[in-house]
């Protein structure tokens, strides 16, 4: 099975303030068909995981501007412009190009 | 809109059964592959199985494979999870969630399936 691992594993950040979280793959996540299936997914509180960005770097429906996706290969690199308070939760990467689809351990996100 | 709405779960003690329920609604779910992957108290996310559209293709993680069957329902647009020989480490809350276009790019509100005596 391909490990996702995570880093941070905890992000406190301060409001208005960008956040960054690393995620890498134990192997290659390019598909034979020269796709690569990284995603993110945010969980608030309480909440259900949801889908923030797709094949690295494509937001999904209705997700703010201000995440963003970006990596190649192994590594990989979710960025919030700028923290708001919603969006305090953890963050999980996941890769769907190799069965079992795998996640990260998750990195929590909390204002300071 | 998309909807999935997840039922079934509940306090059951250890090697008991349970089945689970996903019911899909603003789209239909016979053109899609479906996965339940569950969260454990306090702890990360854990795929647990996956369904391809016409059930052809049928996959389990080892920690459920040979207790848990995953099934659908395409006519009432529903998605099951029949849960046996349950152990303590199966306690979680159970999602159901939609495999495609987008890898879970829809998810239900959980169900939480507590094994405890």
């Amino acid at each position: 099975d391909i490990v996702m691992t995570q880093t941070p594993l905890s992000s406190p950040v301060t409001l208005g303030q960008p956040a960054s979280i690393s995620c890498r793959s134990s192997q290659s996540l390019v598909h034979t068909n020269g796709n690569t299936y990284l995603s993110w997914l945010q969980q608030r509180p309480g909440q259900p995981p949801r889908l923030l960005i797709y094949e690295i770097s494509n937001r999904f429906s209705g997700v703010p501007d201000r995440f963003s996706g970006s990596g190649a290969g192994t590594d990989f690199t979710l960025k919030i412009s700028r923290v708001e308070a919603e969006d305090v939760g953890v963050y999980y990467c996941m890769q769907a190009t190799q069965f079992p689809w795998t996640f990260g351990q998750g990195t929590k996100v909390e204002i300071k | 809109e998309v909807q999935l709405v997840e039922s079934g779960g509940g306090l059951v003690k250890p090697g008991g059964s349970l089945r689970l329920s996903c019911a899909a609604s603003g789209f239909t779910l016979n053109t899609y592959s479906m996965s339940w992957v569950r969260q454990a108290p306090g702890k990360g996310l854990e795929w647990v199985s996956s369904i391809s559209s016409s059930s052809s293709h049928i996959y389990y993680a080892d920690s459920v494979k040979g207790r848990f069957t995953i099934s659908r329902d395409n006519a009432k647009n529903s998605l099951y999870l029949q849960m046996n020989s349950l152990r303590a480490e199966d306690t979680a809350v159970y999602y159901c969630a939609r495999d495609s276009p987008r890898p879970y790019d829809y998810w239900g509100q959980g169900t939480l399936v507590t094994v405890s005596s």
